[in-house]
C-alpha cells in the first residue's frame, strides 16, 4: 500500500538554529511531492513542490530550501531559523501528473521556534 | 491562477442536521475541484473530487458535495451531521504552477457540530 511519513511530530528549536524536516513515500514511484506550512491552523501555503529527483520549485521566497536527495525523498531545510517559521508543516505527494487524483498528506510537524 | 473561496470562517450545526460548507470557485477552463478535511494536528483526508461527469459527487464519510457550473460553486453537504464530524475542511482546485499541477487551497472552514 501506498503511505507517506513524516517527523518529527513536533519539534521546538531555538531562533537561529538549523532545521531538518524528512518526508518519504513508500509504495509508489517517481512522485511528485510539496511541502506546505499552514500558520495559526488554517490556510495552506505552498513552500516547494518537486517533479523528480533534484528537481525543486519554490513559489514563496523565504528562509527555507528544499531537496529530494531520492526519488520517495523530500527534505525541508533551513540554515537559521526564525520566530516567523512556526507553523504546521506538511508534506504531500501525488502520483498522476494531471491533478486528477488528488494529493496524499503526511501527518505533518508542528515547529514552534522560540 | 485558479482559485476557490471559502466565505465561512464557521460553520455550526445541531448534530443531525444537514450541513452545508460553501466554497465558490475561479477557474480558466474545466476545473478539478477536491475537498479535504483536517482534525486537530493531522494530515489532510480527502473527502471528494469533481472532475467531469454527474455534477453531484459522492465522497467518504457520507459526504457528498454538488458540482454548479453556473454558480461556480462546489458546496459540500451531509444529510445528517455527526459530532464527529467537527474538524476544519479545506476546498481546492487544480492549478498550475510552472507547467506542474498544484493544489489551490482556500483558506477553510471550521465546522462545529453541537451535540
Amino acid at each position: 500500500s501506498q503511505t507517506i511519513h513524516q517527523w518529527p511530530a513536533t519539534l521546538v528549536q531555538p531562533v537561529g538554529s538549523p532545521l531538518s524536516l524528512e518526508c518519504t513515500v513508500e509504495g509508489t514511484s517517481n512522485p511528485n511531492l510539496y511541502w506546505y506550512r499552514q500558520a495559526a491552523g488554517r490556510g495552506l501555503q505552498l513552500l516547494f513542490y518537486s517533479v523528480g529527483i533534484g528537481q525543486i520549485s519554490s513559489e514563496v521566497p523565504q528562509n527555507l530550501s528544499a531537496s529530494r536527495p531520492q526519488d520517495r525523498q523530500f527534505i525541508l531545510s533551513s540554515k537559521k531559523l526564525l520566530l516567523s517559521d512556526s507553523g504546521f508543516y506538511l508534506c504531500a505527494w501525488s502520483v498522476e501528473r494531471t491533478g486528477g487524483y488528488g494529493y496524499t498528506f503526511g501527518s505533518g510537524t508542528r515547529l514552534t521556534v522560540v | 491562477a485558479q482559485s476557490v473561496a471559502q466565505p465561512e470562517d464557521q460553520v455550526n450545526v445541531a448534530e443531525g442536521n444537514p450541513l452545508t460548507v460553501k466554497c465558490t470557485y475561479s477557474v480558466s477552463g474545466n476545473p478539478y475541484l477536491f475537498w479535504y478535511v483536517q482534525y486537530p494536528n493531522r494530515g489532510l483526508q480527502f473527502l471528494l473530487k469533481y472532475i467531469t461527469g454527474d455534477n453531484l459527487v459522492k465522497g467518504s464519510y457520507g459526504f457528498e458535495a454538488e458540482f454548479n457550473k453556473s454558480q461556480t460553486s462546489f458546496h459540500l453537504k451531509k444529510p445528517s451531521a455527526l459530532v464527529s464530524d467537527s474538524a476544519l475542511y479545506f476546498c481546492a482546485v487544480r492549478d498550475i504552477y510552472g507547467g506542474s499541477y498544484i493544489p489551490t487551497f482556500g483558506r477553510g472552514t471550521s465546522l462545529i457540530v453541537h451535540p
